[in-house]
């Protein structure tokens, strides 16, 4: 099946400080990318849809300046939390839609990123 | 719209078949029902998906009742490494970004 991978897998950083999360797909275009966000006990909360060569979409109440993302090839997304509180630790996950595929599914998940934010 | 409902939790023992319900009774007609689960600390991963018909794939079986307002996920012999949270989801199509809900957190026990 397709992969998609993230880096860093978990990550640690001081209050006030940006964190550069990238997500990539590995062995297909995707020129759409989503990222979530999961509190411990909680579900997966989508934050945003990320398209290349355009401007990501962001669900309610998800700030667009605290979260950018960028999406500038059909392999590789980045979301960078901007000057980062302890509130944003989270795991943080990300999936790549594979158009090319027929079938079972289109999306496909990463493994996820731990921020611990002191 | 109104999303689908789960058990909180479930227990299943090792070696036995682990039956996970979902109410849907909101779906509309052209919409698939798809469940997912994730391992702890791990990235959500697909299992199986259908419109009206059962299906059946390597990891599981599905079958959605015939007014198809509701659905049971079949892991026919549950193994440790089946514990999980599985999501259950509606959408149109594979195209549409995911929306998940609380799921159902299965336990299999030695």
């Amino acid at each position: 099946g397709a992969v998609v991978s993230q880096h860093p897998s978990r990550v640690i950083c001081k209050s006030g400080t940006s964190v550069k999360i990238e997500c990539r797909s590995l062995d297909f275009q995707a020129t759409t990318m989503f990222w979530y966000r999961q509190f411990p006990k909680q579900s997966l909360m989508l934050m945003a849809t990320s398209n290349e060569g355009s401007k990501a979409t962001y669900e309610q109440g998800v700030e667009k300046d605290k979260f950018l993302i960028n999406h500038a090839s059909l392999t590789l997304s980045t979301l960078t939390v901007t000057s980062a509180h302890p509130e944003d630790s989270s795991f943080y996950i990300c999936s790549a839609r594979d158009l090319s595929r027929t079938g079972s599914d289109t999306q496909y998940f990463g493994p996820g990123t731990r921020l611990t934010v002191l | 719209d109104a999303k689908t409902t789960q058990p909180t939790s479930m227990d299943c023992a090792e070696g036995r078949a682990a039956n996970l319900p979902c109410n849907h009774s909101t779906i509309s007609g052209n919409e698939y029902v798809y469940w997912y689960r994730q391992i702890h600390s791990q990235g959500p991963q697909y299992i199986i998906h259908g419109l009206k018909n059962n299906e059946t794939n390597e990891m599981a079986s599905l079958i959605i009742t015939e007014d198809r307002k509701s659905s049971t996920l079949i892991l026919p012999h549950a193994t440790l490494r089946d514990t999980a949270v599985y999501y259950c989801i509606k959408r149109e199509t594979s195209y549409d970004k995911v929306i998940f809900g609380p799921g159902t957190s299965l336990s299999v026990i030695p």
